[in-house]
């Protein structure tokens, strides 16, 4: 198993800009969620799914879209890339069944994506 | 106030030594309580679930204490390796997996 891969693992975009950063899972889980971190505030949760057509939004969802087209692939997109936007991106995912997380145990990170907005 | 606070530290300990690591949460009605650790540019790692009993993996030991709303990682027997951000991590609302992290404690271990 692969497990959770994100890409691209770094990317420099102009404000305004747009762009996709990509996560899959191979692990059959049906949660699966996006961070960001950036220094001194700790990981924030953006929006999350627990389900293929299903999202909800997290803490600091502005600026972000996602969409669950499949069980694997959890798409996070900047639909017009800011300077505050700048940040490390991580996804996320767990086993989720009867409306809640199964096991924190099995929750796993990417390895993320560096994103700077100039 | 944040809802999940931590000293960042950093801590520098020698090899050997005992640190603990405490984290204090706000929100009362939080039932699931975390440590993560995260090496240097790379993603966060569970390290243990806290139960409201305490529990020990090794040579680490979690505990809770719900009516002053803290956390801690006590760490025994400090080795190179444990250099690394803990994050002390509670979930907003049970089960649901919305996990609201901690800035993260940084350990440095020293020879």
């Amino acid at each position: 198993n692969a497990g959770v891969t994100q890409t691209p693992k770094f990317q420099v975009l102009k404000t305004g800009q747009s762009m996709t950063l990509q996560c899959a899972q191979d692990m059959n889980h049906e949660y699966m969620s996006w961070y960001r971190q950036d220094p001194g505030m700790g990981l924030r949760l953006i929006h999350y799914s627990v389900g293929a057509g299903i999202t909800d939004q997290g803490e600091v969802p502005n600026g972000y879209n996602v969409s669950r087209s499949t069980t694997e692939d959890f798409p996070l997109r900047l639909l017009s890339a800011a300077p505050s936007q700048t940040s490390v991106y991580f996804c996320a995912s767990s086993p989720w069944t009867s409306g809640r997380i199964v096991s924190y145990n099995e929750q796993f990170f990417g390895p993320g994506t560096r994103l700077t907005v100039l | 106030r944040k809802e999940v606070e931590q000293d960042p530290g950093p801590f520098n300990v020698p090899e050997g030594a005992t640190v603990a690591f405490n984290c204090t949460y706000s929100n009362s009605a939080s039932q699931s309580f975390f440590w993560y650790r995260q090496d240097c540019r790379k993603e966060p790692k569970l390290l243990m679930s806290v139960y409201s009993s305490g529990n020990e993996d090794g040579r680490f030991t979690a505990q809770l204490n719900r009516a002053s709303q803290y956390i801690s990682l006590l760490i025994r027997d400090s080795k190179l390796s444990d250099s690394a951000t803990y994050l002390c991590v509670v979930e907003r609302v049970s089960n649901t997996g919305k996990l609201i992290f901690g800035q993260g404690t940084t350990l440095q271990v020293k020879p």
